[in-house]
């Protein structure tokens, strides 16, 4: 069963515009990472944030951690068309064994 | 290897037979997970090793799924007595095994089968 939930399922927006999506989850974690997959190929690593950590930046991406509310949002700045693709966030157990995929939010940067 | 390689690409199948998909991690990673991701969906969870120890298979659907990785590296994903309801793409990661639970999964292109 998938623990993550990504919420929109799905968000359309035009290039240059912010793009938001968030996760909750429902157990205690040890990281939360965030993936992306474009068009039906391999899932690829975009981040990683730790339990203990709230906020994260990489490049455009900036991901926050709230492990009270047990959700964490991905944010992507400035959106390229090249940014169209499906993004999931990923839980870790604590053991750091255990990754547990949401469904997804898919994403449609127009240009 | 350099990534994680899957295969075959594409099977089709009949309902009732066997199919077997492989996955070569990378070199150095110590664990492997199998995933089965339907159209639109995550991946859902179906087992991981950790070199060739199993310690969850939890996530396999019914007993006519097994998997293998005898050596540790190569891993198998058996599927008996094919079901249409089989029919999804099979995905296989591998990662270090990172003390401290921080390591990255790095996916394959995936095997998608496909039961008539």
């Amino acid at each position: 069963s998938q623990q993550g939930e990504e919420d929109p399922q799905a968000l359309s927006i035009q290039e240059g515009e912010n793009a938001t999506m968030n996760c909750s989850y429902k157990t205690s974690i040890n990281n939360l990472q965030w993936y992306r997959q474009n068009s039906g190929r391999g899932l690829v690593h975009l981040i990683l944030i730790r339990s203990n950590e709230r906020e994260k930046h990489s490049g455009r991406l900036r991901v926050t951690l709230d492990t009270s509310k047990k959700s964490s949002s991905l944010l992507i700045t400035a959106s390229r068309a090249a940014d169209t693709a499906s993004y999931f966030c990923a839980t870790v157990d604590n053991y750091g064994q255990n990754f547990v995929f949401g469904p997804g939010t898919r994403l449609s940067v127009l240009p | 290897g350099a990534g994680v390689s899957q295969s075959p690409r594409y099977k089709v199948t009949k309902r009732g037979q066997d199919v077997t998909l492989r996955c070569d991690p990378i070199s150095s990673h110590a664990t492997l997970y199998w995933y089965q991701q339907a159209l639109g969906q995550g991946p859902e969870f179906l087992t991981y090793f950790n070199y060739e120890a199993q310690p969850d298979k939890s996530g396999l659907p019914s007993d006519r799924f097994s998997a293998e990785r005898p050596e540790g590296s190569i891993s198998t994903l058996t599927i008996q007595r094919t079901e249409q309801r089989d029919s999804a793409m099979y995905r296989c990661a591998s990662s270090l095994l990172s003390v401290g639970g921080t390591g990255e999964l790095f996916f394959g292109e995936g095997s998608r089968l496909t039961v008539l």
